[in-house]
C-alpha cells in the first residue's frame, strides 16, 4: 500500500487570498504525479500531469511544483475566487503500478 | 458528447437484491476502472481493465463483479447488496502511460 498524503485535509480562505497545499508521495520508483479538482457533486477533472524532476505547471492562477527527490508537491492559487472552492487531489504513479490518490484537501473560499 | 457516461445516476433498491451499472467511454481509451467514493468522500479504486482484461483487483467482496465486454465498455455487478454498499461509484478510463484519469458523472447507489 502506498502511502500518498495531503495537507491539510481542508482550508478556509478568504476571497483574495493565495494559498497552497501539499501532496507527499513515496520519493523511490516514481513514475508520475496528477493533480484533480473535484467539485462538490460533480466528478474530478485533471487539472496537471507532472513527470520530472523539478516540473513547474501553471493554469491561469493555479500552478504546481514536483520534488521527486524529496517525495512532494505543492499546488498554489494564487488570489483565490469563490469558484475555486473544491477539493484537491493528487494521485500518484509508480513505475510499472497503479495510482494511489490522496485523501484530497478541500478548499473552500470565502467572498 | 460525454466522454465518460454511467448509467444509472441514482439507483435505490432493497438489500439482497442485484443491481448493475453500466459505463461507456468514446475517448478510444484501452484502460477503464471502478472507483468507490467511500462514507468519508474518499476515492478508493476497486478495478481496473486494460483491452477487457483484468488487472487491478483490489481488496473487493466477490459480491462484486466488473465485466467488459470490450474495450469502450466497463460494467460492475452487484449481487446480494448490502446496506455498506451505499456509496457513489465513479467509472474512469484513461490512455496508456500512466495518462490522467477522465472520469464518469458517478452513480449513487443507496440500499435500503
Amino acid at each position: 500500500i502506498l502511502n500518498v498524503e495531503q495537507s491539510p485535509q481542508s482550508l478556509h480562505v478568504q476571497e483574495g487570498d493565495s494559498t497552497n497545499f501539499t501532496c507527499s508521495f513515496p520519493s523511490s520508483n516514481f513514475y508520475a504525479l496528477h493533480w484533480y479538482r473535484w467539485e462538490t457533486a460533480k466528478s474530478p477533472e485533471a487539472l496537471f500531469v507532472m513527470t520530472l524532476n523539478g516540473d513547474e505547471k501553471k493554469k491561469g492562477r493555479i500552478s504546481a511544483t514536483l520534488n521527486t527527490k524529496e517525495g512532494y508537491s505543492y499546488l498554489y492559487i494564487k488570489g483565490s475566487q469563490p469558484e475555486d472552492s473544491a477539493t484537491y487531489l493528487c494521485a500518484f504513479t509508480p513505475n510499472a503500478g497503479k495510482s494511489t490518490f490522496g485523501d484530497g484537501t478541500t478548499l473552500t473560499v470565502k467572498p | 458528447d460525454t466522454a465518460v457516461s454511467q448509467t444509472p445516476k441514482y439507483l435505490v433498491t432493497q438489500m439482497g437484491n442485484d443491481k448493475s451499472i453500466k459505463c461507456e467511454q468514446n475517448l478510444g481509451h484501452d484502460t477503464m476502472y471502478w472507483y468507490k467514493q467511500d462514507s468519508k468522500k474518499f476515492l478508493k479504486i476497486m478495478f481496473s481493465y486494460n483491452n477487457k482484461e483484468l488487472i487491478i483487483n483490489e481488496t473487493v467482496p466477490n459480491r462484486f463483479s466488473p465485466k467488459s465486454p470490450d474495450k469502450a465498455h466497463l460494467n460492475l455487478h452487484i449481487n446480494s447488496l448490502e446496506l455498506g454498499d451505499s456509496a457513489v461509484y465513479f467509472c474512469a478510463s484513461s490512455p496508456p502511460m500512466a495518462g490522467e484519469l477522465f472520469f464518469g458523472e458517478g452513480s449513487r447507489l443507496t440500499v435500503l
